[in-house]
């Protein structure tokens, strides 16, 4: 069936670069998104990439799909404390109008001073 | 601004009592979501509406229910029918087309006494 998962936990300090791995299963995903719940709030979305895609960059934000190995990273140079939230990894998939969407369960990103 | 808003933030409910949440969009979107959120969890689907008077239910529609009657509005009801329904609910929307970015709510925190 269709799957994503993420590691819980991820802790870096200020200043380091964030690197969140998720994985999925449905070789059939058109998108692959990465959004971000700060506390209390809804989730923001941060980037996507197109599933024919291999890289994208957006300022400090850098994703990479390795469709082989059904594999998307995030990767946050220059973490700053604001950065903490937790991070999930969703895929959306289907046609013709029709679409899914299958979210990780997060990644908690906790920045140290 | 073009957005999702729910109402209210916060809600309180005695056992046995249905309550409604509100939903609303005015980003011209087709489709509209709602997802319940536990502690340490992911998203999980409730319901889904892709055009007007038309729904389906998600991955956890039991005790719940909804109605469709604009585009602009998604109401979700849950009922005493609902075990436990303590948890935060999110409502999104997206298109039906092209790239189908999910965009979502603030959420509400529903807390039964």
């Amino acid at each position: 069936g269709e799957d994503v998962e993420q590691s819980l936990f991820l802790s870096v300090r200020e200043g380091d670069s964030s690197v969140i791995n998720c994985t999925y299963t449905d070789s059939s995903s058109t998108y692959l998104y990465w959004y971000k719940q700060e506390p209390g709030a809804g989730l923001q979305l941060l980037t996507y990439i197109f599933s024919n895609m291999d890289m994208k960059q957006d300022q400090r934000l850098t994703v990479l799909l390795n469709k082989k190995d059904k594999h998307l990273s995030l990767r946050i140079a220059d973490t700053q404390t604001g950065d903490s939230a937790i991070y999930f990894c969703a895929e959306s998939i289907g046609g013709s109008g029709t679409y899914k969407y299958i979210f990780g369960t997060g990644t908690r990103l906790k920045v140290l001073a | 601004d073009g957005g999702i808003t729910q109402s209210p933030k916060y809600l309180f409910r005695k056992e046995g009592q249905n309550v409604t949440l509100s939903c609303e969009q005015n980003l011209n979107h087709d489709a509209m979501y709602w997802y319940r959120q536990d502690p340490g969890q992911g998203l999980r689907l409730i319901y889904y509406s892709q055009i007007v008077n038309d729904f389906q239910k998600g991955d956890i529609a039991e005790g719940y229910s909804v109605s469709r009657e604009k585009k602009e509005s998604f109401p979700l009801t849950v009922t005493s029918a609902q075990k436990n329904p303590t948890a935060f609910y999110l409502c999104a929307s997206s298109g039906t087309g092209g790239r189908n970015t999910q965009y979502f709510g603030p959420g509400t925190r529903l807390t039964v006494l």
